[in-house]
């Protein structure tokens, strides 16, 4: 089985200021790893994704995150948020004898005037 | 190319009442599924499909039925309406389930809300 944990609900962050955003996955297999964000009222938009190779991993907007095997982390970074990255940030898993995605129950990233 | 739509966008039911939220994707992919969100449980899955004629249940399937008669439309019905079900609904597609190339694509999702 396959799960996701994202350790923070909520983080308020200041405008220009970096930010980590905490994923946890859990698989006795290999997986595929994502983070998705979604703005109010929105779908689910892909920031980036890790398949495999090198485990930094750049996405749009800015962000990046780093896989981590050893301690089974995919922790979604940006150093320098403004305004318009408020959202939800949604990190998912799918190892590779799984059909589906599983999803964290989300961070919500509130940036601060 | 459209991606994935769906409509409704909003919803109100009663409870026992009936209806389809419909889904459609114009990129030719065989994957689709269907996720309800709900506040600090993130997206679950419901129901999915890996091609025309095939679907199988997700991880909240109850209350929920699905059908795959092509590869473009995957509608969920839900029979008889409950509150439980008052959530926002997404819908999702992805190429070919077992391609390395599997970025999944959502819709704008539709909010149900039953009384």
């Amino acid at each position: 089985a396959q799960s996701v944990t994202q350790l923070d609900s909520q983080v308020p962050v200041f405008e220009e200021a970096p930010v980590e955003l905490r994923c946890n996955y859990s698989s006795s297999v290999s997986v595929y790893l994502f983070w998705y964000v979604q703005y109010p009222n929105q779908g689910l938009q892909l920031l980036l994704k890790y398949l495999s190779g090198s485990t930094l991993v750049k996405g749009i907007n800015g962000f990046e995150a780093e896989f981590n095997k050893s301690q089974t982390s995919f922790h979604l970074r940006k150093p320098s948020v403004h305004i318009s990255d408020t959202a939800e940030y949604f990190c998912a898993v799918r190892s590779l004898s799984a059909r589906q995605l599983t999803f964290g129950s989300g961070t919500q990233l509130t940036v601060l005037p | 190319n459209a991606g994935v739509t769906q409509t409704p966008k909003f919803q109100v039911l009663k409870t026992g009442q009936s209806m389809t939220l419909q889904c459609a994707q114009d990129m030719n992919h065989e994957y689709m599924s269907w996720y309800r969100q709900d506040p600090g449980m993130g997206l679950r899955l419901i129901h999915y499909s890996v091609g025309a004629g095939i679907t199988d249940q997700g991880e909240v399937p109850n209350g929920y039925n699905v059908s795959r008669s092509t590869t473009e439309d995957f509608p969920l019905r839900l029979l008889s309406a409950a509150p439980s079900q008052t959530s926002v609904y997404f819908c999702a597609s992805r190429p070919e389930w077992g391609s390395a190339n599997n970025e999944q694509f959502f819709g704008p999702g539709t909010r149900l809300t039953v009384l």
